[in-house]
């Protein structure tokens, strides 16, 4: 069964405290991994997607990485405004079109 | 601007009630897609059409129907035969259709259903 593993479930960091989000996947078939950032009571908002392994891809404070079996988001010095749950999802190939499995999320919170 | 739009932003449902949830795009995308998020879980697929007229079942879909009568529009309907439906509903659209489209999905702000 293909999954999708977000770790740590929560994280709390203090301003400009860098840290790594992890995604980890056990799919076949991987055609792009997605990141998304979401704030409560809201829809995701789309980050980046990766598509092989020793991609990178970065966005102001964030980098996410892709290796054969995970996914980091690296966050360098972050700001209480990255304060969020961010979601990576990952597509498979299938007969089904651009289908997505959503991993649960890592919660992020950016103290002063 | 362009985007998605759902509404209402909450929504009560009585016992034994339909309900249904309007999602509307005006990006031109050819796919269109329901979620289901509910604390502690990823985002369920529950429909998802990738035409005008065509739809397929995702992996939550019973107790939910759909229509796509036009390419804006996707509107679910949550029947009373879904026996826990309080959730946070999120519909999203793609910029491709096709089996091997790889473009990312777009989500709008949500619906929250509860039970009264």
């Amino acid at each position: 069964e293909d999954q999708v593993t977000q770790s740590p479930e929560a994280l709390r960091l203090q301003e400009g405290e860098s840290s790594s989000l992890n995604c980890s996947y056990t799919v076949s078939g991987l055609r792009g991994l997605f990141w998304y950032r979401q704030d409560p009571g809201k829809g995701p908002e789309f980050l980046f997607t990766l598509y092989s392994a020793g991609e990178e891809k970065e966005k102001e404070r964030l980098k996410a990485t892709l290796t054969k079996k995970e996914s980091f988001l690296h966050i360098t010095a972050p700001k209480p405004e990255d304060s969020a749950t961010y979601l990576c999802a990952v597509r498979i190939l299938t007969g089904g079109g651009n289908k997505l499995t959503f991993g649960t999320g890592t919660q992020l919170k950016v103290e002063l | 601007d362009g985007g998605i739009t759902q509404s209402p932003k909450y929504l009560f449902r009585k016992e034994g009630q339909n309900v249904t949830l309007s999602c509307e795009q005006n990006l031109n995308h050819d796919a269109m897609y329901w979620y289901r998020q509910d604390p502690g879980q990823g985002l369920r697929l529950i429909y998802y059409s990738q035409i005008v007229n065509d739809f397929q079942k995702g992996d939550i879909a019973e107790g939910y129907s759909v229509s796509r009568e036009k390419k804006e529009s996707f509107p679910l309907t949550v029947t009373s035969a879904q026996k826990n439906p309080t959730a946070f509903y999120l519909c999203a659209s793609s910029p491709t259709q096709g089996h091997y489209s790889n473009q990312p999905q777009h989500f709008g702000d949500g619906t929250r259903l509860s039970i009264l």
